[in-house]
């Protein structure tokens, strides 16, 4: 069965800090990487997606890829109150054609303390 | 702007009536998904699909239905509802494109059945 497995934490960071979020996937043919964010009772957003081996910034975010290890992770610098949310990792097989269902992680729950 | 969009945003029923819950995007995207999610078990996979005409089960199946007549909706319906499918339910969308594709989700829907 495939799986996409995360911490469910609490991950607690004081403010300004680096927060590192990670996430391991079972199957090798994965092809496609996201992050959400989901603030309580409300929808997932998504902040980044990632593709290919290595790191892919945007702005305080930084998600790495190893496929190799299985391994993609989400670090937020400057880490801010705003970022208290729970960050759900998604990984799509997408090998050939259309295949856009998405594994979903159980989501870790980041608390930042000012 | 184009959006994704669920209506009601919250319904209380009863056990044993029919609803349906609605989802409506304006994207033009061709895939389209229903998620639930509950406490300790993430989002799972209702149906999904891939354009006018297909549907396709997913993991958690079982006393729901869905059909596509167009490209923009893609209603949820319970059959007779029962209290464990009380639940907050999201819908999604996506492009379809290969390798690229990213998923979209609606405000969500809470359902509780007593």
């Amino acid at each position: 069965q495939k799986e996409v497995e995360q911490n469910s934490g609490p991950l607690s960071v004081p403010e300004g800090a680096i927060a590192s979020l990670n996430c391991t996937y079972s199957d090798r043919g994965s092809q496609s990487f996201f992050w959400y964010r989901q603030y309580s009772g409300k929808s997932p957003e998504l902040i980044m997606s990632i593709y290919s081996n290595g790191d892919k910034e945007d702005g305080r975010f930084t998600a790495q890829l190893n496929k190799a290890s299985q391994y993609v992770s989400l670090l937020i610098r400057d880490s801010q109150p705003s970022d208290s949310a729970t960050y759900l990792c998604a990984v799509n097989l997408g090998f050939g054609g259309n295949t856009g269902k998405l594994i979903f992680g159980q989501g870790t729950t980041l608390q930042v303390k000012p | 702007d184009a959006e994704i969009t669920q209506s009601p945003r919250h319904k209380i029923t009863e056990t044993g009536r029919q609803v349906t819950l609605a989802c409506h995007q304006t994207w033009n995207h061709n895939n389209m998904f229903w998620y639930r999610q509950d406490l300790g078990h993430g989002l799972r996979l209702i149906h999904y699909s891939y354009g006018v005409h297909d549907t396709n089960k997913g993991e958690v199946s079982d006393g729901y239905s869905v059909s596509r007549s167009n490209t923009e909706d893609l209603p949820l319906t319970l059959e007779s509802a029962a209290s464990s499918q009380t639940s907050v339910y999201f819908c999604a969308s996506s492009t379809g494109l290969a390798g690229r594709d990213t998923q979209y989700f609606g405000p969500g829907t809470r359902l509780t059945v007593l």
